[in-house]
């Protein structure tokens, strides 16, 4: 079964500055999805970016972008000139591209935003 | 468009009581589904359905039932509620190859 970890359950970033959030899983399929969620105050849960593992390149969502390392597993969120509205919970998530129906996700990280 | 649209917001139940979260998309999405938030934990696949009539379960399918009649609407059933069920509930759907709209969420408490 395919897993996904998050290994860092809070980071704190200054406004304007950059912060990375990390997230590495298991699979053993060749194809398949990356997500990743984000979760205001209001439990909303808001596609961020995804990312298809055939693609070499990183997606890239205007201040948001994806570094894809798939032979490492990883797939860690690069938020940029961070805002006051970025904090909230992150959650990656996986999703077979045979089984897309199913999302496998991380246990999530609690991002805050100092002024 | 409301995207999709799950009622009620907020539910109390007393142990033993039965209930149905509901679940609407106006989105004509083939693919729903049905997951619990729980701290510390994400969100855990309940049941999904890959279109009208055809349902499986997810990883913590016991204790809930889902029927799919028609492609806008994907009802998650508490047979009996249980404690261990007090959690945020979150219906999502979506087209294929696309990620996941979801709704707002129902928290649930069982008492």
């Amino acid at each position: 079964a395919q897993t996904v970890t998050q290994s860092q359950p809070e980071m704190s970033v200054q406004e304007a500055e950059t912060v990375t959030l990390s997230c590495t899983y298991d699979t053993s399929e060749s194809d398949y999805y990356l997500f990743w969620y984000k979760q205001p105050p209001s439990r909303q849960m808001i596609l961020v970016i995804r990312q298809e593992a055939y693609k070499q390149q990183n997606a890239t969502e205007n201040r948001f972008s994806v570094n894809f390392q798939k032979a490492a597993k990883s797939f860690s969120l690069k938020i940029s000139d961070s805002q006051l509205g970025d904090a909230a919970m992150y959650f990656c998530a996986y999703a077979n591209q045979g089984g897309s129906e199913k999302l496998v996700f991380g246990k999530g990280t609690k991002l805050t935003v100092n002024p | 468009n409301a995207g999709v649209t799950q009622t009620p917001k907020f539910q109390v139940l007393k142990t033993g009581q039965s209930m149905t979260l509901q679940c609407a998309q106006d989105m004509n999405h083939e693919y729903m589904s049905w997951y619990r938030q729980d701290p510390g934990m994400g969100l855990r696949l309940i049941h999904y359905s890959v279109g009208a009539g055809i349902t499986d379960q997810g990883e913590v399918p016991n204790g809930y039932n889902v029927s799919r009649s028609t492609t806008e609407d994907f009802p998650l059933r508490l047979l009996s509620a249980a404690p261990s069920q007090t959690s945020v509930y979150f219906c999502a759907s979506k087209r294929s190859f696309y990620g996941y709209t979801f709704g707002s969420g129902t928290r649930l408490t069982v008492v």
